[in-house]
């Protein structure tokens, strides 16, 4: 059974699209993460929910709005894509926000984006 | 600012030697420090983590890392490595905040492990 599952793995796409990312976890954990990895492999937080809660946003362009329905879902939609939007976006999950469980993260294989 | 530097960006090691990677981190207070590896086209897994305690810590897959306060360090080493080692490794620092804002990780930069056969 896969732990964190994002959708879809490849997404390629031209400037100005729409676009977006799903994420869901069976863990049963109630915080969630966007991180964007960049061309050298940086790993950076975008956003962090808790129980449908955003608790964390590192300034991120408002052309990026994460949407939680639920405590094990988090999606991440893209207005008006740029060619610096190109890196694989990964979703994680963990138990709780603020205890030490909160570092141990899991992570979903990434969905690589491209935008042309 | 809290910052984790991995000075190393490749190291190629041949199959059955010994690996060490390098991290250092720079955070005011007492550190939180993880390795997370993440395999080819695969997303981060837990290592090992430091809370507290004793310094030399052990992980998954034959890890151990050891913290070192008087040089900001925390290494990762394996004393023989498996082609299956052949990844990247991530070194992060916990980042503690008020209860409301929520915990997150500040990760180095990454070393991308190659072995040979």
């Amino acid at each position: 059974d896969t732990a964190v599952s994002q959708t879809p793995k490849y997404l390629v796409t031209q400037m100005g699209n729409d676009k977006s990312i799903k994420c869901e976890q069976n863990l049963g954990h109630d915080t969630m993460y966007w991180y964007k990895q960049d061309s050298k492999k940086f790993l950076k937080i975008m956003f962090s929910y808790n129980n449908k809660e955003l608790i964390i946003n590192e300034t991120v362009p408002n052309r990026f709005s994460p949407k939680s329905p639920d405590k094990a879902h988090l999606n991440l939609h893209i207005n008006s894509l740029e060619l610096g939007d190109s890196a694989v976006y990964f979703c994680a999950s963990s138990q709780d926000r603020a205890s030490r469980s909160s570092y141990e993260q899991y992570f979903g294989p990434g969905t690589r984006l491209t935008v042309t | 600012a809290q910052s984790v530097t991995q000075p190393d960006i490749h190291i190629t090691v041949s199959e059955g030697a010994s690996l060490e990677l390098r991290c250092n981190y720079s955070y005011g207070a007492t550190p939180y420090l993880f390795w997370y590896v993440q395999s080819p086209g695969q997303g981060l897994q837990l290592l090992l983590k430091y809370f507290s305690g004793d310094t030399l810590v052990q992980g998954i897959k034959g890890f151990e890392a050891e913290f070192k306060r008087s040089q900001s360090s925390f290494n990762l080493r394996k004393p023989s490595v498996h082609w299956s080692d052949a990844a990247e490794y991530f070194c992060a620092v916990g980042i503690r905040t008020i209860k409301a804002a929520g915990n997150k990780l500040t990760f180095g930069g990454g070393t991308r492990v190659l072995v040979k056969p």
